[in-house]
């Protein structure tokens, strides 16, 4: 069964402080990997990680693929309180099926303390 | 830009009503889906579109019933609410299924009584 799980699934840190944020997956057909911002309402994209493209920069985010581990982190320098959010992972997948084409995983909820 | 589109943002209905969510894009994407959002389960795909007037389950169907008759608009129709029903709903579209990039709607929050 395919799946994406994501850790840890909350976290309070403070201003200023470097998080990373995991994410595995067992995805059948994998295609690539997705992050998603999630704050009061619709999910934004962040990132999306495929083999031509292991490693995104945005700013004071980034992100990595490890094929080999089956697996992505997110990254977050000089945390801000505008960084609280659920952080959403998704693999992409290379058919539909139940899944359509991406799995979520159930999210990382972070909280940045002033 | 409006984007995606679903209306409404908030309704509350009784055990046994019926009632459509609304979603409408304007990017010309042929894939839609309909994905609910529950405490600790994260994003569930209810039912999905490839394109004008093809559909498919996602992995929580029951209760819900999808049509695509134009690239547009995707409604989802609740056939016979139940509380278990009581959820965030988002609307979600991309270019087409082998284009994982998906854009959301603003969400439905929805309350079954």
């Amino acid at each position: 069964e395919d799946k994406v799980v994501q850790s840890p699934l909350s976290l309070v840190v403070h201003e200023g402080d470097t998080v990373t944020l995991n994410c595995s997956y067992e995805v059948t057909n994998f295609r690539s990997l997705l992050w998603y911002k999630q704050e009061k309402k619709a999910p934004t994209f962040l990132f999306m990680l495929t083999s031509s493209g292991i490693e995104k920069k945005s700013g004071r985010l980034s992100s990595i693929l490890d094929k080999k581990e089956l697996s992505s982190i997110l990254n977050i320098t000089a945390t801000q309180t505008g960084d609280s959010a659920i952080y959403l992972c998704a693999g992409g997948l290379n058919y539909g099926g139940s899944q359509g084409n991406l799995i979520f995983g159930k999210g990382t909820k972070l909280s940045v303390k002033p | 830009n409006a984007g995606v589109t679903q209306t409404p943002k908030f309704q509350v209905l009784k055990t046994g009503q019926s009632m459509t969510l609304q979603c409408a894009q304007d990017m010309n994407h042929e894939y839609m889906s309909w994905y609910r959002q529950d405490p600790g389960m994260g994003l569930r795909l209810i039912h999905y579109s490839v394109g004008a007037g093809i559909t498919d389950q996602g992995e929580v169907p029951n209760g819900y019933n999808v049509s695509r008759s134009t690239t547009e608009d995707f409604p989802l129709r609740l056939l016979s609410a139940a509380p278990s029903q009581t959820s965030v709903y988002f609307c979600a579209s991309s270019y087409g299924l082998t284009n994982e990039k998906l854009f959301f709607g603003s969400g439905t929050q929805l309350s079954v009584l």
